[in-house]
């Protein structure tokens, strides 16, 4: 079946505390995995797009990497704007419905 | 710039009440999707939609029913508002598969 797991569930951080989101995933070939920030009473933000291993895109202070088993979103001296929740998606290439599915996030505080 | 809205941010309605969420887009895209999201659960899909008067089931289509008469509109029905229907609901378009969804900021419906 395929899954998409997201750790941690929550992560707390201090200001300029560099650290890393990780994102696995289980599925028969990858289409794209998809990077989203979500605020409070928000609907998610894109961020990124990933089609293969060995992909890197970044903007400002976020850096997403990509292997065949998992993607890193690394993030760099974080500030307290970064606190948010950040979603993993992913589209499997066998999917007959052309669905995406979606991790169940990780809640980052950046504290000041 | 990606443009989703949806046509309420709360809605609080009675239970046994048909309720119309709406959403639109102004990107001209193809694929249409709306979810609910629930802490703990994340986000799963309700229906989608890949073009004008086209739709498909999701996850948990129980309940809801879609419409699609116009590309760039995509409406979500409660055909009979139940407790167990309070949440965030979440509208999404992509211009085709493989593409990122873009999303509203959702409506917080609550049924009392």
């Amino acid at each position: 079946e395929d899954q998409v797991t997201q750790s941690p569930e929550a992560l707390r951080l201090q200001e300029g505390e560099s650290s890393s989101l990780n994102c696995s995933y289980t599925v028969s070939g990858l289409r794209g995995l998809f990077w989203y920030r979500q605020d409070p009473g928000k609907g998610p933000e894109f961020l990124f797009t990933l089609y293969s291993a060995g992909e890197e895109k970044e903007k400002e202070r976020l850096k997403a990497t990509l292997t065949k088993k998992e993607s890193f979103l690394h993030i760099t001296a974080p500030k307290p704007e970064d606190s948010a929740t950040y979603l993993c998606a992913v589209q499997p290439l066998m999917n007959r419905d052309d669905k995406i599915i979606f991790g169940k996030g990780t809640r980052l505080h950046i504290l000041p | 710039d990606v443009k989703v809205t949806q046509s309420s941010r709360y809605l609080v309605k009675r239970t046994g009440e048909k309720v119309f969420l709406e959403c639109v887009q102004d990107m001209d895209h193809e694929n249409m999707f709306w979810y609910r999201q629930d802490p703990g659960l994340g986000l799963r899909l309700i229906y989608f939609s890949y073009d004008v008067k086209m739709k498909e089931k999701g996850d948990i289509p129980e309940g809801y029913s879609v419409s699609r008469e116009k590309k760039e509109r995509f409406s979500l029905i409660l055909e009979s508002a139940s407790t167990n229907q309070t949440s965030m609901y979440l509208c999404a378009s992509r211009v085709y598969s493989n593409q990122p969804q873009h999303f509203g900021d959702g409506t917080r419906l609550s049924i009392l």
